[in-house]
Parts: structure tokens; C-alpha cells; sequence
């Protein structure tokens, strides 16, 4: 079974920064897209950013373009998003979650999801 | 303000029917396919419908899935009570190059 492992959440001072991971397992990593999802406490999901197989294309929200960074490591089958100044309403748990192809297209879904970790901005 | 418009919430009674309508435009829903989660409480979403109508392995005939022109809906028959959760629709937005969400609806079985 698919399994994806979220980590690396902390509370963080307005402004700082952090590294998010996915661990994947049980099945061929680099053979599929990746994205990060969020959710707010006691909000509704909101996608951040998505990442090819190869890693070669990357999308961003407009909400966090210019700040976060998606990428991966295929030989260690690990995600990663590297956050950069982190603001109040970055404050969400933040899932990974796997794709169904290689690249993200405009028929994407994510069919296994991580179980999220915890990022708390405040100071 | 998400850019699908979901009821904040429904309800229906066990073995009833209930219908969930996501609403979006011609740049997502209009020209995408149309995906459901279901998120139970304090867990993490997990996909309920792809492709607008088709279901994963595992999920119920009683969940179905449809889509006409910029709408979509989410049908779940003979309602149980392990139905109660949050439940969200998401398309990609061709005009904003990313997965776009509805703002989820909070399903009661009363």
C-alpha cells in the first residue's frame, strides 16, 4: 500500500523559514507528480505547489510563489518545500499527496495523501 | 473565497439521499474534469471520485459523481451515519495554472 509521511512542521517566528518532507514508499516515486496541499485551522483545503517526476516542472500558488521552493529527490523518495518568509497565514497543516502521471495536467488528482504536519507561524 | 462555490452544509437522514453542487467557471469545471475528497474528522482527505463520475477502488456505488457544463455534483444514496465529513470538489484552473478547490461542505447525517 502507497504510504507518504509528512514531517517537519514547527512553530516558526514571522518572517523565518522551514523544511517540509514526504517520505514515499511502495510504489515507484519518480515515476509520478507530487504536489502540497494546505489547511488552514478549521478551513478548507488549498493547494500550494505541484512537481513533475523528474522534477523538471514545477507550479506554484500565487499565494506563495516567490517564497516556497517544491522539490524532490528521487533517490531517496523524498519530497521536500522549503518555506521562505513564512507569514500568519501560512499557518496550515501541510499534506503531501501523490498525482496520477508523471506531470500534472489539467486532469490531475491525487489518489493517497500524506497525514499532514503542523505549521504554526506566530512569534 | 474559494474559486468553486460549495453549501457550507447538508444533511439528510440515514438511507436518504444527498446532493453536493460545486460550482466554477469556464476556465476550470468548463473545460476540466471534476475530482471529490472526502475528509472524516481529524484525518486526512482521501480521494471519493475522479474524472467527474469515476470511483476508486474501495469507494461505494452509493458515492457517484457528475458533471455538466460548469457544475459538477456529488450524489451519496442510502446515507450512513460514517458519511458525516467534510466533503470537497477541485478542478485545475487553466487561468490561474493550478488545482483550484471548492470551499468544502460539512455533511450531517442527522
Amino acid at each position: 500500500e502507497v504510504q507518504l509521511v509528512d514531517s517537519g512542521g514547527a512553530l516558526v517566528q514571522p518572517g523565518g523559514s522551514l523544511r517540509l518532507s514526504c517520505a514515499a514508499s511502495e510504489f515507484t516515486f519518480g515515476s509520478y507528480a507530487m504536489s502540497w496541499v494546505r489547511q488552514a485551522p478549521g478551513k478548507g483545503l488549498e493547494w500550494v505547489s505541484a512537481i513533475s517526476g523528474s522534477g523538471g516542472t514545477t507550479y506554484y500558488a500565487d499565494s506563495v510563489k516567490g517564497r516556497f521552493t517544491i522539490s524532490r529527490d528521487n533517490s531517496k523518495n523524498t519530497l521536500y518545500l522549503q518555506m521562505y518568509s513564512l507569514r500568519a497565514e501560512d499557518t496550515a497543516i501541510y499534506y503531501c499527496a501523490k498525482e496520477k502521471a508523471f506531470v500534472t495536467t489539467v486532469t490531475t488528482y491525487f489518489d493517497y495523501w500524506g497525514q499532514g504536519t503542523l505549521v504554526t507561524v506566530s512569534s | 473565497q474559494s474559486v468553486l462555490t460549495q453549501p457550507p452544509s447538508a444533511s439528510g437522514a440515514p438511507g436518504q439521499r444527498v446532493t453536493i453542487s460545486c460550482s466554477g467557471s469556464s476556465s476550470n469545471i468548463g473545460s476540466n474534469t471534476v475530482n471529490w475528497y472526502q475528509q472524516l474528522p481529524g484525518t486526512a482527505p482521501k480521494l471519493l471520485i475522479y474524472t467527474n463520475n469515476e470511483r476508486p477502488s474501495g469507494v461505494p456505488d452509493r458515492f457517484s459523481g457528475s458533471k455538466s457544463g460548469t457544475s459538477a455534483s456529488l450524489a451519496i444514496s442510502g446515507l450512513q451515519s460514517e458519511d458525516e465529513a467534510d466533503y470537497y470538489c477541485a478542478a485545475w484552473d487553466d487561468s490561474l495554472v493550478g488545482c483550484v478547490f471548492g470551499g468544502g461542505t460539512k455533511l450531517t447525517v442527522l
